[in-house]
């Protein structure tokens, strides 16, 4: 157990509709990273926030927003869902500040999407 | 921009050494990390190299070669339940602290 939460664990739902997928981040941890894993595919980093504020962004679609609330936990919302959108999301956290160039990252175990 | 490269499968036999490579490109470098993924789960943390040369955890190793921008797992004395994805990764080059990781190497462990 890595200590960070993910729901709901499955999601299935149709083209055209909206979805909010919810992280929380292990206790301590301020940054959340969202990453996106398609059938049979790596991890693509998605988007990070730390601390509340956005930090960085990947190929994130203009579809797809997230936020980070003040108690750090975090949602991924994803609107307008295509059959392509299908996929397994995690969520990671780490500590993210310092100098600790390890900074490893903790993974939920996933909400996977699937749109019909 | 930056990418890594690593063999999409590798097959060994229980008992015996594996060795997964990783090549990567990337405009800056704070470390090359490797994480484990089984079938239906999350990622987990295997081991991080920043300076060149093996780091060793138990039957896992990792080496890096910065001049090379190469690196490698190693692992020893396989067992079943070492049948998973293995994925390099490299930390962003901003300030992010965001990781950009390698299409992964499915490895199998046969009796």
């Amino acid at each position: 157990d890595s200590g960070v939460t993910q729901t709901p664990k499955h999601l299935i739902t149709a083209t055209g509709q909206r979805v909010t997928l919810r992280c929380s981040p292990r206790s301590g941890d301020l940054s959340v990273y969202w990453y996106q894993q398609s059938l049979d595919q790596g991890l693509q980093f998605l988007i990070q926030y730390y601390n509340g504020e956005e930090r960085a962004k990947g190929n994130i679609l203009e579809r797809f927003s997230a936020q980070q609330f003040p108690d750090l936990h975090s949602e991924l919302n994803l609107s307008s869902l295509e059959l392509g959108d299908s996929a397994l999301y995690f969520c990671a956290s780490s500590v993210a500040e310092g100098l600790d160039y390890t900074d490893t990252q903790y993974f939920g175990p996933g909400t996977r999407l699937t749109v019909l | 921009g930056q990418s890594l490269e690593q063999p999409s499968e590798v097959t060994a036999v229980e008992g015996a050494i594996v060795q997964i490579n990783c090549t990567y490109q990337t405009s800056g470098f704070y470390g090359l990390s490797w994480y484990q993924q089984h079938d239906g789960g999350a990622p987990t943390f295997l081991s991080y190299n920043a300076l060149d040369g093996l780091e060793e955890t138990g039957r896992f190793s990792s080496f890096l070669s910065r001049s090379d921008s190469y690196g490698y797992l190693l692992l020893q004395e396989l067992q079943m339940k070492d049948s998973a994805s293995y994925f390099c990764a490299v930390r962003g080059t901003d300030s992010s602290y965001k990781l950009i990781f390698g299409s992964g190497t499915r490895l199998l462990v046969r009796p």
